[in-house]
């Protein structure tokens, strides 16, 4: 059962380029949308999130844009970087325990 | 702060063998999680608690039990460890209020071979 799909599965990008990864949900109930970034080695770190009401949100060069009438969201990360080679999770949850349900993962590797 | 702490880091275990993983957390945060993580898969969530006292079960509890005695502890047990439980298991806590409420904050994980 698997509530959020995310693709590509891995992604390479050139310096100064732009990643784009997809994220598609089913649950209409989820109300928080987090992405987060893991380091090899490393546990998932908090990256950026949006909340329903808001089409879009922006921190620094990452981007969340969401569009809730086709359940789906996307990080954008402008002018990439090598130090942004990583692994990146698209997560859901909704109110009470806050339980979130992960995508699949998406490698991304920016070549100098 | 400390942030979230997973002890040990790394174990081998043989089928039939059980143990037990320490997640502790100094945020002063309700809600603790266990996850696992396999290749392709992402993280799945195998039990949770909202409280001291209290806890519940996620999308894959079967092989695991697990126990809140204490508000910053929570504790992750194997009871008849399988080859299927070869994994890497994360924690997490979050906090319900404040403006951080439902980040949640991960550990460093634990790598388990069951061999």
């Amino acid at each position: 059962q698997q509530q959020v799909k995310q693709s590509p599965q891995s992604l390479i990008v050139q310096k100064g380029g732009i990643s784009i990864i997809n994220c598609a949900y089913e649950n209409t109930a989820f109300d928080y949308f987090p992405w987060y970034q893991q380091f090899p080695g490393k546990g998932p770190a908090l990256l950026i999130a949006i909340r329903p009401d808001v089409s879009e949100k922006k921190e620094g060069r990452f981007t969340i844009s969401f569009n809730k009438s086709a359940k789906q969201f996307s990080l954008h990360i402008m002018d990439s970087q090598p130090g942004d080679s990583a692994t990146y999770f698209c997560a859901a949850s909704m109110g009470g325990a806050q339980k979130l349900v992960f995508g699949q993962g998406t490698r991304l590797t920016i070549n100098p | 702060n400390a942030g979230v702490t997973q002890t040990p880091k790394f174990r081998v275990l043989k089928t039939g063998q059980s143990m037990t993983l320490l997640c502790a957390q100094d945020m002063n945060h309700e809600y603790m999680y266990w996850y696992r993580q396999d290749p392709g898969m992402g993280l799945r969530l195998i039990h949770y608690s909202v409280g001291e006292g209290t806890t519940a079960k996620g999308e894959v509890p079967d092989g695991y039990n697990v126990s809140r005695l204490k508000k910053q502890n929570f504790l992750l047990g194997l009871e008849s460890a399988a080859p299927s439980q070869t994994s890497v298991y994360f924690c997490a806590s979050s906090t319900p209020t404040g403006g951080r409420a439902g980040e949640q904050f991960f550990g460093p994980g634990t790598r388990l071979t069951v061999l």
